[in-house]
Order: C-alpha cells, then structure tokens, then sequence
C-alpha cells in the first residue's frame, strides 16, 4: 500500500517570499504521479502542479515548483513571490495503477501574512 | 470541456435517515469515478471507486455504498445515517492529468 507524509501540519510566510511544504512517499510502483492540490476556504480542490515519476526533470507552475528527489521519494511544493490567494491547504498526494486511485496526506495549511 | 457536478452543495440529515448523493461528469466518457470523504481536520480517505457501469470497489467498510447506473453518474447512498457518517464529501474523476473533484457536499448528521 502506498502511503503519503506531510509532516507540517501548518506553515506561514510573509507575503513575497517563499515557503516550502514536504511531502514524502512510499511505494512499491516504479511507475507513479505525484500531485500537489489546494484547497482554499470554499473547500473546492485545486490541481496545483504534477509531476511524473519518469520524468528527471521538476515540474514548474508559475511560482508554483516541485523538488523532486525518487530515490528520497520526496515531493516538496515551492512557492514563490507567495500571495495572499494562496493561504489554504495544500494537499500532497499519489497516484499509481491502472485505475489512477490517488492517497493524499493529511495537508498543510499554509497561511500568507500580509 | 469537461466538467463536474455534484449536488447538493450543503445537507442536513437526522440520524437514522437516508441518504443520497449525486455527482455527474461531463466532456468525457467511461471515466474512473470516486467518492472522497473529508472529515474536520484531516485529509481525504476513499471510499468507492468505480471504472465503470456497475463496477464498484469499497475501500472501507462502512454504513454507505455507492452505485454507478450510468457512464458518468456516480451515487452515494445510506439506509441510514450514523452521527459519524457527518463531514464533507467529494466526488472526483481521473485522468494521467490528475484528479478532477467536485464542489463537494457538507453532510451534517443531526
């Protein structure tokens, strides 16, 4: 079974600079995605960025990035320039399988200060 | 494009009573559909999966089932709700691109 770690229950940054939230993995699959989705006050999930487990390269989204290290199974969530709009919870999570069945962790609230 | 309804955005239910939630899917046809519930606080578990008409996988043992009578409606349901079946509920369908979820339900149990 694959299991997903956010081991930050709640972050804060300053409005302008950058934050990042840990994620970590395990898996048996050598074949997986891994997500970062947020969730604002209105509780609507949000894809935020994804990353394929074959690709070497990090994901990027506008100030949005990951760092991903699969040897580590780490999938950290970089944001930059961070915004007030961007005080919610982030959500890490796994997808392997032919169905795509996706594990979350448990979030990390982040909150912007202004 | 596609998109996702489900409905309705907020309940209030007695205990003992049942229930019935819908979520439908439009712009794509035979998606993996899912029920996700969030309880206070805590992160999303699933609960059914289905990959198509009639299929349908229970990840947790508990009071609800669901049902899938078409492509792209998926249903939640209870007999009977328990105090503990209160929280917010998200129905979603999948692709490689990443999960697609739904304005969810607030399920409160009374």
């Amino acid at each position: 079974a694959q299991t997903v770690t956010q081991s930050q229950p709640e972050m804060s940054v300053q409005e302008a600079e950058t934050v990042t939230l840990s994620c970590t993995y395990d898996t048996s699959e050598s074949d997986y995605y891994l997500f970062w989705y947020k969730q604002p006050p209105s509780r609507q999930m949000i894809l935020v960025i994804r990353q394929e487990a074959y690709k070497q390269q990090n994901a990027t989204e506008n100030r949005f990035s990951v760092n991903f290290q699969k040897a580590a199974k780490s999938f950290s969530l970089k944001i930059s320039d961070s915004q007030l709009g961007d005080a919610a919870m982030y959500f890490c999570a796994f997808a392997a399988g032919g169905y795509q069945k996706v594990t979350f962790g448990i979030g990390t609230k982040l909150q912007v200060i202004p | 494009s596609q998109t996702i309804h489900q409905w309705p955005a907020t309940l209030v239910q007695p205990v003992g009573s049942p229930l019935s939630l819908e979520c439908t899917v439009e712009g794509t046809s035979n998606p993996n559909l899912y029920w996700y519930r969030q309880a206070a606080g805590r992160g999303l578990q699933l609960l059914f999966y289905s990959v198509g008409i009639g299929q349908i996988s229970s990840e947790v043992p508990q009071n609800l089932s669901a049902s899938r009578p078409q492509d792209r409606q998926f249903i939640l349901s209870s007999k009977k709700l328990l105090l503990s079946d209160s929280g917010f509920y998200l129905c979603a369908w999948s692709t490689v691109y990443g999960y697609t979820f739904g304005s969810g339900t607030r399920l409160t149990v009374v």
